[in-house]
């Protein structure tokens, strides 16, 4: 069965400190996909990335980086030199190809980043 | 700009209610769920369609209904409303049904059963 952990519930940081947050997924699927989002206050869900099984490559995206590891099942999401606009609940999601496409999401990591 | 609109962005109701979400979008999607969002537990799904009239349980039905009269709406009922069903309900719908696609969400409708 599909199954996403995002075991930090609360994460509290003082700008412009870094600060990772842990997803670890589980899935039989050798075709997959993996999602991270970002719900500010205002409750949308706002899509950040999206990485294939097949894709082990890290990516960058201005103080955002992703890091996929296929060998620990996880697919960790850290923000660098973090500002009080990234205080929100941040989402790790998965998709199998074959299992209908549903996604399936992880806990929840609410951070705060204090002035 | 895909958008998916949720009628209500707070809802009051009394227990045993019967309770309509309504949810739509205007990006042609065929694919629409509904999930509920609780703290500590993220977000579970209820139910989801494929197309018109055609509907599937998700994690979580039981208590829930849905209709998908047409295209663009997706309506998640609440038989008769009870105080465990107070959450935060999201909205959402997707291009693709499997694939690398990623879902669009409404701002969600805050419920609360009294």
């Amino acid at each position: 069965a599909q199954k996403v952990t995002q075991a930090q519930t609360e994460i509290s940081v003082v700008e412009k400190e870094d600060v990772t947050l842990d997803c670890v997924y589980e899935t039989r699927d050798t075709t997959y996909y993996l999602f991270w989002y970002k719900q500010p206050p205002s409750g949308e869900l706002v899509f950040l990335i999206r990485r294939n099984s097949f894709d082990e490559q890290n990516e960058i995206s201005g103080r955002y980086s992703w890091n996929f590891q296929k060998s620990t099942s996880s697919f960790n999401f850290t923000i660098t030199a973090s500002q009080v606009v990234d205080s929100a609940v941040y989402f790790c999601a998965l998709r199998e190809y074959s299992n209908t496409g549903k996604l399936i999401f992880g806990q929840g990591t609410t951070l705060q980043v204090k002035p | 700009d895909v958008k998916v609109t949720q009628s209500s962005r707070y809802l009051v109701k009394r227990t045993g209610e019967k309770v309509f979400l309504e949810c739509v979008q205007d990006m042609d999607h065929e694919n629409m769920f509904w999930y509920r969002q609780d703290p500590g537990l993220g977000l579970r799904l209820i139910y989801f369609s494929y197309d018109v009239k055609m509907k599937e349980k998700g994690d979580i039905p039981e208590g829930y209904s849905v209709s998908r009269e047409k295209k663009e709406r997706f309506s998640l009922i609440l038989e008769s409303a009870s105080t465990n069903q107070t959450s935060m309900y999201l909205c959402a719908s997707s291009l693709e049904r499997t694939g690398a696609g990623g879902y669009t969400f409404g701002s969600g409708t805050r419920l609360t059963v009294v």
